[in-house]
C-alpha cells in the first residue's frame, strides 16, 4: 500500500546514545516533515523538507539533526539522547500542503 | 506565526449524545482546514478536511465548516458512538517562508461511555 514507512516502531536508549530515525514515501510528494507528540502538547514540528536537497527547522529543532537523502527519504538523528527527547515521533510527507499523509509512529524512551 | 486554539479535554458523554469540539485559528494566509483523529495506540488518521471558506468537510458522520468571518472549523456529530472514542486534533496548512505546513491543536480527548 502507498503511504509513509517509518522505522523503528520503538526503542529505548540510554541517554547519550545516538540513533537515526528512518523515513521514506512512495507517493512522490515533495515535502516531508518530522513531528513529535508529547501529552498535552499536540504534535509539533522538529525539521521540514520542501524538496530534496533542503531542509529548515521548525518550532522545536534543538537536539535533532536531518537529511534528505532522496525525494523518498528523510531521515532524523538524535546525536546524544537526552530524557526530555522521550517522545513518539511521526513522519508526514505532503503534496502541496493539500494533503498529510503520516507514518504509523515511532516510540523512543530515553532512560 | 499561525496557531490553532481548540477546546481543551477530556470530553466524556454518552453514547448517542451530540458532540461539538471547537477550534479556532489564527493564520496569516488562506489556510486549508483539517481534523485528525487518534485512536489509542495508533496514528494519526485524516478525519475531514475543507480548503476554502464555507466549504464543509464530512467522514463518518462527522461535520465541520470552513468560517473565515470567525475564523473557526468546529467539529460536529450528532450521535456519538463508543468506537468514536479517541483524541481528535484541529490543524491548519499555510504556506509560510518555503513551504507548506502544518500546525496542530493539542488535541481534545473524547471518551464515549455506553
Amino acid at each position: 500500500n502507498a503511504g509513509v514507512t517509518q522505522t523503528p516502531k520503538f526503542q529505548v536508549l540510554k541517554t547519550g546514545q545516538s540513533m537515526t530515525l528512518q523515513c521514506a514515501q512512495d507517493m512522490n510528494h515533495n515535502s516531508m516533515y518530522w513531528y513529535r507528540q508529547d501529552p498535552g502538547m499536540g504534535l509539533r514540528l522538529i525539521y521540514y523538507s520542501a524538496s530534496e536537497g533542503t531542509t529548515d527547522k521548525g518550532e522545536v529543532p534543538n537536539g535533532y539533526n536531518v537529511s534528505r537523502l532522496n525525494k523518498r527519504e528523510f531521515s532524523l538523528r538524535l546525536e546524544s539522547a537526552a530524557p526530555s527527547q522521550t517522545s513518539v515521533y511521526f513522519c508526514a510527507s505532503s503534496d502541496r500542503g493539500r494533503g498529510y499523509t503520516f507514518g504509523s509512529g515511532t516510540r523512543l524512551t530515553v532512560v | 506565526g499561525d496557531s490553532v486554539t481548540q477546546m481543551e479535554g477530556p470530553v466524556t458523554l454518552s453514547e448517542e449524545a451530540f458532540l461539538t469540539i471547537n477550534c479556532t485559528y489564527t493564520a496569516t494566509g488562506y489556510p486549508s482546514l483539517f481534523w485528525y483523529v487518534q485512536y489509542p495506540g495508533e496514528g494519526l488518521q485524516l478525519l475531514l478536511k475543507a480548503t476554502k471558506a464555507d466549504d464543509k468537510g464530512s467522514n463518518k458522520g462527522f461535520e465541520a465548516t470552513y468560517r473565515k468571518e470567525t475564523t473557526s472549523f468546529h467539529l460536529e456529530k450528532g450521535s456519538v458512538q463508543v468506537s468514536d472514542s479517541a483524541v481528535y486534533f484541529c490543524a491548519l496548512s499555510d504556506y509560510g517562508g518555503s513551504n507548506y505546513k502544518l500546525t496542530f491543536g493539542k488535541g481534545t480527548l473524547l471518551t464515549v461511555n455506553p
